[in-house]
């Protein structure tokens, strides 16, 4: 978790609002992940960046806009979110996407749609 | 299409017992394995990982796991559980030909004094 910084921590938003999560990594690293937990559910990765390039957009919705401005900074746009979007929202990044590398994580933002 | 299984959606274990998380996966070509742990209101922690050669690979805090090919599993093992080995533990597996890093659903793991 060290190296990975989310912000903010928790987050409630009304489904016409819109706000953005922001994470940041300070290990140098080249790729940068968000993933979506929900309780009981593998996570679910939603979007890939290699050097500032999206790799995925897996299968997203487009109330959530992934930002990508450099390599060490990551920011997801939300708007008209809906309550089933209600979840742990995760950051991670690692050196590539490419070997055998392991992704660090940040501490995540706990997302309230009411 | 690559998945993974962990069968158990609860361990519980007394200290000082030993402890195995089970996890079964799939993949089309050869495999990329992960373990993290998840502490409450934490992020992912990497425990270990199997890239290649050895099968049986030692990680963080005492645990380690042993690569099977032929069972197609990655079982977490800890000869000796603390109390603090209490979380929700994760394996992912990937495809060395993929990008994407599949997860399993967690097993929670309560350590009982």
């Amino acid at each position: 978790e060290t190296g990975v910084t989310q912000t903010p921590r928790h987050l409630v938003m009304g489904m016409t609002n819109k706000k953005s999560l922001k994470c940041e990594q300070h290990l140098g690293h080249n790729a940068m992940y968000w993933y979506k937990q929900s309780a009981k559910k593998p996570l679910e990765l939603m979007f890939v960046y290699s050097l500032e390039e999206r790799v995925e957009n897996n299968s997203v919705p487009s109330r959530f806009s992934p930002e990508c401005p450099n390599s060490s900074h990551l920011f997801l746009h939300l708007h008209t979110l809906q309550p089933e979007d209600s979840a742990l929202y995760l950051c991670a990044s690692s050196p590539s996407w490419q070997g055998g590398q392991e992704q660090f994580f940040g501490p995540g933002t706990r997302l309230t749609v009411l | 299409a690559q998945s993974v299984a962990q069968p158990e959606d609860q361990v519980n274990v007394a200290e000082g017992n030993p402890l195995t998380v089970k996890c079964t996966y799939s993949v089309s070509g050869n495999p990329y394995l992960f373990w993290y742990v998840q502490y409450p209101n934490r992020g992912l922690q990497f425990l270990l990982k199997y890239i290649t050669g050895d099968n049986l690979v030692k990680g963080s805090y005492g645990f380690e796991a042993e690569f099977n090919k032929s069972q197609t599993s990655f079982h977490l093992k800890k000869p000796s559980a603390l109390v603090s080995d209490s979380a929700l533990y994760f394996c992912a597996v990937r495809d060395r030909d993929d990008y994407k890093l599949s997860f399993g659903a967690g097993t929670t793991v309560t350590v009982r004094a």
